[in-house]
């Protein structure tokens, strides 16, 4: 029961762009700080980009991160065969009370 | 270095309480704002958020979930524990613990990321 939307997959060839946009509301991704987690086959999930757009040491500038208003979106460029993994949004949930996530992406590299 | 383990058992009969331990290193649950939380993933399936407790024992849960969770932590020994009652077979998934890093303002608490996660246990509901 993901309250945060996202599609559910994308796909790109190597060396190109890919976006996930992830859509929520006023009491989640409008007045929140967004997150992103990258989950590679087998592994736990990784944080990507937090506060909307910064990225956490050791994480390339192919990846970043932008809000508007109650939506938020994932940009991968220069995309790798590596890159492929399922990606999530999150973020807190003033009304809930709860962290909540998106209902993930799979990114796969053509 | 910012460590998290979670531990507790593979296997949980239906009707049963789970009793999942985290164990962590690299920081203190005691100190402004530390904050913890436990995330599942049944196969498959999209994350889902369960549990926050704060350093200084503020505790939330999912709302879909609240009556039969609980979370606390040990200081003393780096743990946060999530208990679950009534087990039921879709409740099989991968748990995993981790770090709330969030911020403090005047009016309250504010969440940047879950930024340090565990490898996560599998927990399979079945008789």
């Amino acid at each position: 029961q993901s309250v945060l939307t996202q599609p559910p997959s994308v796909s790109a060839a190597p060396g190109q762009k890919v976006t996930i946009s992830c859509s929520g509301s006023s009491s989640n991704i409008g007045n929140n700080y967004v997150s992103w987690y990258q989950q590679l086959p087998g592994t736990a999930p990784k944080l990507l980009i937090y506060d909307n757009n910064k990225r956490p040491s050791g994480i390339p500038d192919r990846f970043s991160g932008s809000k508007s208003g109650t939506s938020a979106t994932l940009g991968i460029t220069g995309l790798q065969t590596g890159d492929e993994a399922d990606y999530y949004c999150g973020t807190w949930d003033s009304s809930l009370s709860g962290y909540v996530f998106g209902t993930g992406t799979k990114v796969t590299v053509l | 270095q910012v460590t998290l383990r979670e531990s507790g058992p593979a296997l949980v009969n239906p009707t049963q309480t789970l009793t999942l331990t985290c164990t962590f290193s690299g920081f203190s649950l005691s100190t402004s704002p530390m904050s913890m939380s436990w995330i599942r993933q049944p196969p498959g399936k999209a994350l889902e958020w369960l549990a926050r407790i704060d350093w200084d024992d503020d505790k939330y849960y999912s709302t879909s979930l609240k009556t039969r969770l609980t979370i606390s932590k040990d200081t003393s020994k780096n743990q946060v524990v999530l208990t679950m009652t009534n087990m039921d077979p879709v409740d099989t998934a991968t748990y995993y613990c981790a770090r709330v890093n969030q911020y403090y303002e005047s009016s309250g608490y504010y969440v940047h990321a879950l930024d340090i996660w565990g490898q996560g246990t599998k927990v399979t509901v079945s008789s």
